[in-house]
Order: structure tokens, then sequence, then C-alpha cells
């Protein structure tokens, strides 16, 4: 089972808004409402910020927001601050096994 | 407050066994679906396998790197889940986390708690 695509590095400066891309196919992403976002500061478990493609648990503020269209899944991360700064994962649904997770995004606040 | 501890990491040959354990709290684990995943050095998230809840028949699903090689299994009266590792092999180096599952009609949703992880180095 191929990964999920995610750009290797996104960037952008304390205030702004920035979107990581996911993108996979039929089987995964575009079949199924199950995307879910983790983040994951250095040293650190991941954690949860999005599931079902734009819903938030408890505790996670909305500044984080996800979307979807097509076969491409987003996360926006508005407001940007310092603390933003991690690596992001997204994670699907598939046919062929219970999920599959994308390579992974790192954040960079400049 | 949901937490999930996991130990047995170390230092292993190739070759060799370990068994991981994850204790958890906060939940009721009887009820929960529950998987590993792993993270080598520098790489991404990657699901080793999972465990049904007994009420849901308690079995299992492996990815094919470690089918064959790894068990997970669960013990209700002690709310820990296990991942037995055989043969074990120098991909197999990584951080190991214990994850609850958030499952609609055997569907997963999302992975919601996540343990602090414990590294096993397959290395001679």
């Amino acid at each position: 089972q191929s990964a999920l695509t995610q750009p290797a590095s996104v960037s952008g400066s304390p205030g702004q808004s920035i979107t990581i891309s996911c993108t996979g196919t039929s089987s995964d992403v575009g079949g199924y409402n199950y995307v879910s976002w983790y983040q994951q500061h250095p040293g650190k478990a991941p954690k949860l910020m999005i599931y079902e493609v734009s819903n938030r648990p408890s505790g996670v503020s909305d500044r984080f927001s996800g979307s979807k269209s097509g076969s491409t899944a987003s996360l926006t991360i508005s407001r940007l601050q310092a603390e933003d700064e991690a690596d992001y994962y997204c994670s699907s649904y598939t046919t062929s096994n219970p999920w599959v997770f994308g390579g992974g995004t790192k954040l960079t606040v400049l | 407050e949901v937490q999930l501890v996991e130990s047995g990491g170390g230092l292993v040959k190739p070759g060799g066994s370990l068994r991981l354990s994850c204790a958890a709290s906060g939940i009721t684990f009887t009820n929960a679906w529950m998987s590993w995943v792993r993270q080598a050095p520098g790489k991404g998230l990657e699901w080793v396998g999972r465990i049904r809840s007994k009420t849901d028949g308690g079995t299992t699903d492996y990815a094919a790197p470690v089918k064959g090689r790894f068990t997970i299994s669960r013990d209700d009266s002690k709310n820990t889940l296990y991942l037995q590792m055989n043969s074990l092999k120098i991909e197999d180096t990584a951080v190991y986390y214990c994850t609850t599952l958030h499952t609609i009609f055997a569907v997963v949703i999302s992975l919601d708690y996540w343990g602090q992880g414990t590294l096993v180095t397959v290395s001679s």
C-alpha cells in the first residue's frame, strides 16, 4: 500500500495561513470521508488534530481546519504561531488496509 | 485522562525476539480497539497492526512487512496490550507507539490517543 502523498515541507510566517495537501486515490482519500491529521513535535508522540476530514477533537485550536476535494485532503492552519512548527501527517481509511499514512510534512514557522 | 504507557523496548540482535507492553488507563479497555504504529529514525509513521475488542471478535490484522513475525494480543484483566516481535530485522528498528482506535462499523476513523513510544533497536 503506497503512502498518501504530502509535500515534504511548507513554511510560513507568524500570523499567516498555510495549507498542507494530502493526495490519495479513489480507494482511500477520494472514496471515503475518513481522513485524519496528526501533529508531531520533535521527540514527542503524534497528536490527533482533525478526524473525518474536518472535525476537531475537543481541545484542538480552531485555527486548525480540514477539507477535501476529490482525492486530495487539506489541512489549513490559520494565524500561524511558533508552537505550530512540527511534522504533520495525514491518514485515511483504505480498502486494502485498515488505514494508510501520508509521508509527513515538516512545517517551519519563519 | 487517557494514558498509554509503553515498555519493553531495547537493543536486540537480528533474528532475536522482544515483547512490548502498553498499559492503558482512563479508557474502557475492554471495549477498545487498539493498534501499534512504528516510526523508524527520521522517517514517517507506519502502521504495524491492530486488534479488535473481544466483543468484536478480538481478531488481528497486520501490515505486510511484519505479518508472520509479529503478534498482537491483549489482556483485558490487566488493561494491557502486547506486541510480540520475533525474527527481528534491522529494518524493524523504530519507536513503537500504541494507540487507541476510533472506529465506526469496523472502519478506523482515527487514532485518538497515543503512548509516548518505546524504542526498539535491532543491531548486531
